[in-house]
Formats: C-alpha cells, sequence, structure tokens
C-alpha cells in the first residue's frame, strides 16, 4: 500500500458526460501528480499541484482540469468526454524537497 | 527534450534465469532515471532510482541497474527469476533532470515481464 488513496476506482460514463477523479496523498506529501496511461499512449504525464498550486503541466487537455485543495486532496475533473479518454488515470504524491513519487492504484475510466 | 526508449515490449524468461530489460535515455541535463514496476490492476511501484550518486543502484525484490553515461543506458537486472516477478516494468527519467521534480516523469513504453516455470 503505497498510501495514496483513489477513488472511485472504477468509472464507467457515456461520451459527452463530465466526471472527477479524487485523490488523497500520503500524509505530510505538498505534492500531487496526475497521469493517464492508455494502449496507444501509453504512460503520460498531466498536471502537477504542489501546495495548492499548479506547479507543472504535461500533455493535459484543456477539456480536463485539476485543483488541489487546502487539506492537499486533489481532484481531476475530466469534461465532454469522448470515447478517446478511456483509460487508467493515476494519481501520485511526493513529500516536501525532492523526493520520489508515491502512486495510487488508479481510476479506470471507461466512456461508452 | 528528454525520452526514455524501452527495448523489447516483451520478455520472456525461465525461472531462475537471468532478468535483463533494456532502457536508453536521452537528456539534455543530468538525468535522474528509475524503473518502476506494474503488477495486473495495480498501481506503479518504485524499484530504485538513480539521482547522480552511485552508478550501480540496487533495488527491491533483488534488482539492481547500471547508469552509463556513455552508452545513455540504465537497464534492469536481476540475476535469477522468480515466477512473482512477472508484471510490466517502465523505465523513467525525471522531467529537467537534477533541478526537475522526481514525480514529474516521462516513462517509456513498459516492458512486460513473462516468467516460464
Amino acid at each position: 500500500d503505497s498510501g495514496v488513496t483513489q477513488t472511485p476506482k472504477h468509472l464507467i460514463t457515456a461520451t459527452g458526460q463530465r466526471v472527477t477523479l479524487r485523490c488523497s496523498p500520503r500524509s505530510g506529501d505538498l505534492s500531487v501528480y496526475w497521469y493517464q496511461q492508455s494502449l496507444d499512449q501509453g504512460l503520460q504525464f498531466l498536471i502537477q499541484y504542489y501546495n495548492g498550486e499548479e506547479r507543472a503541466k504535461g500533455n493535459i487537455l484543456e477539456r480536463f482540469s485539476a485543483q488541489q485543495f487546502p487539506d492537499l486532496h486533489s481532484e481531476l475533473n475530466l469534461s465532454s468526454l469522448e470515447l478517446g479518454d478511456s483509460a487508467l488515470y493515476f494519481c501520485a504524491s511526493s513529500g516536501v524537497g525532492n523526493t520520489e513519487a508515491f502512486f495510487g492504484q488508479g481510476t479506470r475510466l471507461t466512456v461508452v | 527534450a528528454q525520452s526514455v526508449t524501452q527495448l523489447g515490449s516483451h520478455v520472456s524468461v525461465s525461472e531462475g534465469a537471468l532478468v535483463l530489460l533494456r532502457c536508453n535515455y536521452s537528456s539534455s541535463v543530468p538525468p535522474y532515471l528509475f524503473w518502476y514496476v506494474q503488477y495486473p490492476n495495480q498501481g506503479l511501484q518504485l524499484l530504485l532510482k538513480y539521482t547522480s550518486a552511485a552508478t550501480l543502484v540496487k533495488g527491491i525484490n533483488g534488482f539492481e541497474a547500471e547508469f552509463k553515461k556513455s552508452e545513455t543506458s540504465f537497464h534492469l537486472t536481476k540475476p535469477s527469476a522468480h515466477m512473482s516477478d512477472a508484471a510490466e516494468y517502465f523505465c523513467a527519467v525525471s522531467d529537467l533532470g537534477y533541478g526537475g521534480s522526481q514525480g514529474n516523469l516521462i516513462f517509456g513504453k513498459g516492458t512486460k515481464l513473462s516468467v516460464k516455470p
């Protein structure tokens, strides 16, 4: 158990809909990262938050957004969903200073 | 731009045989390099990392990797494979090298390791 908790584990939704994925980082970790894992694109970094502020942005679509709350949990919002958004979405967290990231078990999103 | 190339999307070995998973990187700055393992239906677990200290890095579960700057490689090895090693393995480089965050990673496409009895 990495200590990073993601909910829900599975999500099935229709095209055009909006969903919210939630991540609770390890206790004390200030950084949260979101990744997308798909068969065609592999593992891709989406976005990083550090102590509530956006720190780095990767290949995140404009239809996607994220935020980190004062209690340090984070949410990834995916809107106007398309079939191609079906993927495994991982959250990871890391501690103060430059330390390695610990990954959650992921949320599997299926868009039908 | 940094990148990682993993040679071989599938590797099959017999139990007890040497495991060698290949990774080459491209980076304009000194890199931080990582190997992660993903078991079926699970998240990524860090096996080991290189952050500019010793070039031979030992990780969990008997794995190790050697950083070779001249070959831009960071291959993962284990002397004797076990059935429980069957998983997908990912090599990754930290974006922006030493100045970058260890969680901001560029991953290779992964290598699935099968272990035959």
